[in-house]
């Protein structure tokens, strides 16, 4: 099974922060990489899906870059619905895995 | 608008089962490879597994910690996807949701999640 690793696990920042989340695939996955966002007691929604492209909806503030093993998700302005936890996934291969997720916390 | 409600957690002996299903509306969901993710209590997300579309085989696969245990199949004429867990241990407990899939440029991805389902395995 391919493993993702996320990182940080945590992150705290104040609004209008730059945020840079990184994960690392355990072999190449090309761009089949996709990012969510969960807010508490809700389920996942998608953020960024072929490493780069935007779910239709997604503030341009979010965004996505890599190939291969290593991977970002960046948000240029955070605003106060951004605070949330982030989980990268990989679709490459079955099982299609998670990273640990990385919460980010406001300062 | 898309709907995806999650029916049949509740709690369950260890060694018991039990059987989720999601109806769903919305979308086309015979042409849709559909698929379950889980999250244990305060931990992350976790794949349990992918069925195909009927035209795409309607093939299966599923993650190492349930694979043997857990079945995901689908009714068309219904819309509904269901997921059979039977052998139920303490850590299946977790919020299942139903996901259906799209491919974009040959990438896959988790495009609608329902609000999921609690199963708790406890004696």
């Amino acid at each position: 099974d391919i493993q993702m690793t996320q990182s940080p696990s945590s992150l705290s920042a104040s609004v209008g922060d730059g945020v840079t989340i990184t994960c690392r695939a355990s072999q190449t996955i090309s761009s089949h990489l996709n990012w969510y966002q969960q807010k508490p007691g809700t389920a996942p929604k998608l953020l960024i899906f072929g490493a780069s492209s935007f779910q239709s909806g997604v503030p341009s503030r979010f965004s996505g870059s890599g190939s291969g093993t290593d991977f970002t998700l960046t948000i240029s302005s955070l605003q106060p619905e951004d605070f949330a936890t982030y989980y990268c996934q990989q679709s490459y291969s079955t099982p299609y895995t998670f990273g640990q997720g990385t919460k980010l916390e406001i300062k | 608008e898309v709907q995806m409600v999650e029916s049949g957690g509740g709690l369950v002996n260890p060694g018991g089962s039990l059987r989720l299903s999601c109806p769903a509306s919305g979308f086309g969901f015979s042409g849709t490879w559909m698929s379950w993710v889980r999250q244990a209590p305060g931990k992350g997300l976790e794949w349990v597994g992918r069925i195909k579309s009927r035209t795409a085989g309607g093939t299966t696969d599923y993650g190492e910690a349930v694979r043997g245990r857990f079945t995901i199949s689908r009714d068309d004429s219904k819309n509904t996807l269901y997921l059979q867990m039977n052998s139920l241990k303490s850590e299946d407990t977790a919020v299942y949701y139903c996901t259906a899939l799209a491919s974009s440029g040959g990438i896959i991805f988790d495009i609608f999640w329902g609000h999921g389902a609690l199963v708790t395995v406890s004696s």
